[in-house]
């Protein structure tokens, strides 16, 4: 079964500062890949997906990420973040739409 | 457009005392559902899924249980609360593509 891991469990950045989270996930064959976002007490939100064709997404709020097949890795980047992208970040690996699964999440706070 | 509702926001209940959440998705029709359990620091663990009316996969054994009486309405519950139960509880739909969207969630503290 597939697995996901995001190392860093909680990141710290300046508003304004580029951002990255780590993704690295496990899954025999090409990975449906995906990025949410949750504020606190709040559902997830979608950010972004990578189901095949160009490895760099684009996603809402101004996120992208890079799907890495030698890497195992799907990262998410942002070239400048804003106080409002303080939350926790889930990256989820699916194998068929019934089998979603989640990483631990990192939490995102914004310096000001 | 597409909505997710689950109700209610926040739940206290003791110890022993049964649980019913309820989910309900508007827009769309035969959609998949999901229930999610959160607890602080480990993510999401996938509950139940259904793909139908009355059609439940389980992931977890445990004293939970789900139904699907209708079309779009997704309902988790228990006989009887242990305090493991608390946590944040998700429902979320998807159609035939593999992204997954989620409901505001319900806080359940077990006491």
């Amino acid at each position: 079964a597939q697995s996901v891991t995001q190392p860093d469990i909680h990141i710290t950045v300046s508003e304004g500062a580029s951002l990255e989270l780590r993704c690295n996930y496990s899954y025999g064959a090409t990975p449906y890949l995906f990025w949410y976002v949750q504020s606190p007490g709040q559902g997830l939100q979608l950010l972004l997906k990578y189901f095949s064709g160009d490895t760099l997404v684009q996603g809402i709020k101004g996120f992208e990420a890079e799907f890495k097949r030698s890497q195992s890795s799907f990262n998410l980047r942002k070239p400048s973040v804003h106080w409002s992208d303080a939350a926790e970040y889930f990256c989820a690996v699916g194998a068929n739409n019934n089998d979603m699964r989640f990483g631990a999440g990192t939490r995102l706070t914004v310096k000001p | 457009s597409q909505t997710i509702h689950q109700w209610p926001a926040t739940l206290v209940q003791p110890v022993g005392s049964p649980l019913s959440l309820e989910c309900t998705v508007e827009g769309t029709s035969n959609p998949n559902l999901y229930w999610y359990r959160q607890a602080a620091g480990r993510g999401l663990q996938l509950l139940f899924y259904s793909v139908g009316i009355g059609q439940i996969s389980s992931e977890v054994p445990q004293n939970l249980s789900a139904s699907r009486p209708q079309d779009r309405q997704f309902i988790l519950s228990s006989k009887k609360l242990l305090l493991s139960d608390s946590g944040f509880y998700l429902c979320a739909w998807s159609t035939g593509g593999y992204e997954q969207y989620f409901g505001p969630g319900t806080r359940l503290t077990v006491t």
